[in-house]
């Protein structure tokens, strides 16, 4: 079975200020780690993914995150927020490809992000 | 590239009344989801079809919920009778295949309120 937590449900922030969106995940096999952003009253849009490989991945918006395994973690990460950065964040996980949980996302419960000017 | 479409935005009804909601997916997207977040929580996945036929249905409350997707394009997801307890934004997504590394693209939800 696989699960995925964020610590801290809502993160405030200054403008210019780092943002840092902590996520640990359970996994027993090798992970795929997803996170996601939704503004209001819209879809999700996927910031960044996780496969294979190198284990900092650069997304969308200026937005990276590092896969650490011996932490079970993946932390999204922004040098320098901006305030259309104010959006919920999650972090999701799933089975690697030919297992089967492959292409099945478990979501974490979502961080709030709020941007102070 | 259009995206997923979903339909209504909005709806209200009152429990054990049934209500249907409409997804079509991105052209040529063989793998549909559908996904219900609560308010506060992350989506749970409901049921993923392949093409025409469901891959898991797993989390779906098959008493109440049921869902479809004819000729492998629009999907259909209906509820009956409703509940205080589904309340909640109905998500509908898409991938253009399930065997390779793949992105699901969300549509905008679909917001039920059960009184």
């Amino acid at each position: 079975a696989q699960s995925v937590t964020q610590l801290g449900s809502h993160v405030s922030v200054s403008e210019g200020a780092l943002v840092l969106l902590r996520c640990n995940y359970s996994s027993s096999v090798p992970p795929y780690l997803f996170w996601y952003v939704q503004y209001p009253n819209q879809g999700l849009q996927l910031l960044l993914k996780y496969t294979t490989g190198a284990t900092l991945v650069k997304g969308i918006n200026g937005f990276e995150a590092e896969f650490k395994k011996s932490e079970t973690s993946f932390h999204l990460t922004k040098p320098s927020a901006h305030m259309s950065d104010a959006a919920e964040y999650f972090c999701a996980v799933s089975g690697p490809a030919g297992g089967t949980s492959y292409g099945k996302l478990t979501f974490g419960q979502g961080t709030i992000l709020t941007v102070h000017p | 590239e259009a995206g997923v479409a979903q339909s209504p935005r909005y709806k209200i009804i009152e429990k054990r009344q049934s209500v249907a909601f409409w997804c079509n997916p991105i052209s040529g997207h063989a793998t549909l989801y559908w996904y219900q977040q609560i308010l506060g929580q992350g989506p749970k996945l409901l049921i993923q079809f392949q093409n025409n036929g469901v891959v898991d249905d797993s989390q779906l409350p098959k008493d109440r919920f049921s869902a479809e997707r004819l000729k492998g394009v629009d999907s259909t997801l209906k509820i009956q009778p409703a509940k205080l307890e589904d309340s909640a934004v109905y998500l509908c997504a898409s991938s253009f295949a399930s065997g390779q590394i793949y992105e699901q693209y969300f549509g905008p939800g679909t917001r039920l309120t059960v009184t």
